[in-house]
């Protein structure tokens, strides 16, 4: 299975963009970049994944290196609200059902400050 | 959007008692389900596959008769903690993966066994 580093926490001011880097040099080409997020004591909440282009939603924007070995997760205007653990995952390629099991890294805590 | 539905959302039992924990996907059929399980300040840590109609995988060391899993229709898994003892009190979590990519996590069981 692939892994992926990312930073243990980061700050970032209310307002401001966050960007939220990980690595995933071991990636195979088949395999999804997913970006999750934990709020404390609740299960994980989905933002956004991407196989080689760029991402956006409502939620968040993902930005792909064309190399795949690394990807940014980057929250155009952080709110307190935005306060969690935030895990980068790379799905281990399934079978035809396309529900490959997700492993869930350390992640980073973001903290957003006023 | 998907909804997963966990309950109970928390529980306190008795040592050497058995607890079981639904999952239940409520607007789609998910074909594959997953358990996992997450001590304090740790991050989650997969438990097993449950596939519906057939037996769970469970990852390593994962004990299976402890852990029993049953996924008897497209939309309900249930994990059963057998004999619980306080080293099992921990924060479990069930997913369902779908065809299209994603995953969706239901809100966590708190469970205590004292």
């Amino acid at each position: 299975d692939a892994k992926t580093t990312q930073p243990p926490s980061m700050d970032c001011a209310e307002g401001r963009a966050a960007n939220l880097p990980c690595n995933h040099s071991t990636i195979s080409g088949n395999e999804y970049v997913y970006w999750y997020r934990q709020i404390h004591s609740q299960g994980p909440q989905y933002i956004i994944h991407g196989l080689k282009n760029n991402e956006t939603n409502e939620m968040a924007s993902l930005i792909i290196t064309e190399d795949r070995k690394s990807s940014t997760l980057i929250l155009p205007h952080a709110t307190l609200r935005d306060t969690a653990v935030y895990y980068c995952i790379v799905r281990v390629a399934g079978g035809s059902s396309n529900t490959g099991k997700l492993i869930f890294g350390q992640g980073t805590t973001l903290q957003v400050k006023p | 959007g998907a909804v997963v539905s966990q309950h109970p959302s928390w529980v306190i039992c008795k040592s050497g008692t058995s607890v079981k924990i639904e999952c239940r996907s409520l607007d789609f059929q998910a074909t594959t389900m997953f358990w996992y399980r997450q001590f304090p300040k740790q991050s989650l840590m997969l438990m097993a596959t449950s596939n519906e109609g057939s037996k769970a995988t469970y990852e390593q060391g994962v004990e299976k008769d402890k852990f029993l899993i049953n996924h008897a229709s497209l939309t309900l898994s249930t994990l059963t903690v057998t004999s619980a003892h306080p080293e099992d009190s921990s924060f479990y979590i069930c997913s369902a993966g779908r065809t299209g990519g994603d995953y969706t996590f239901g809100s966590g069981t708190r469970l205590t066994v004292v």
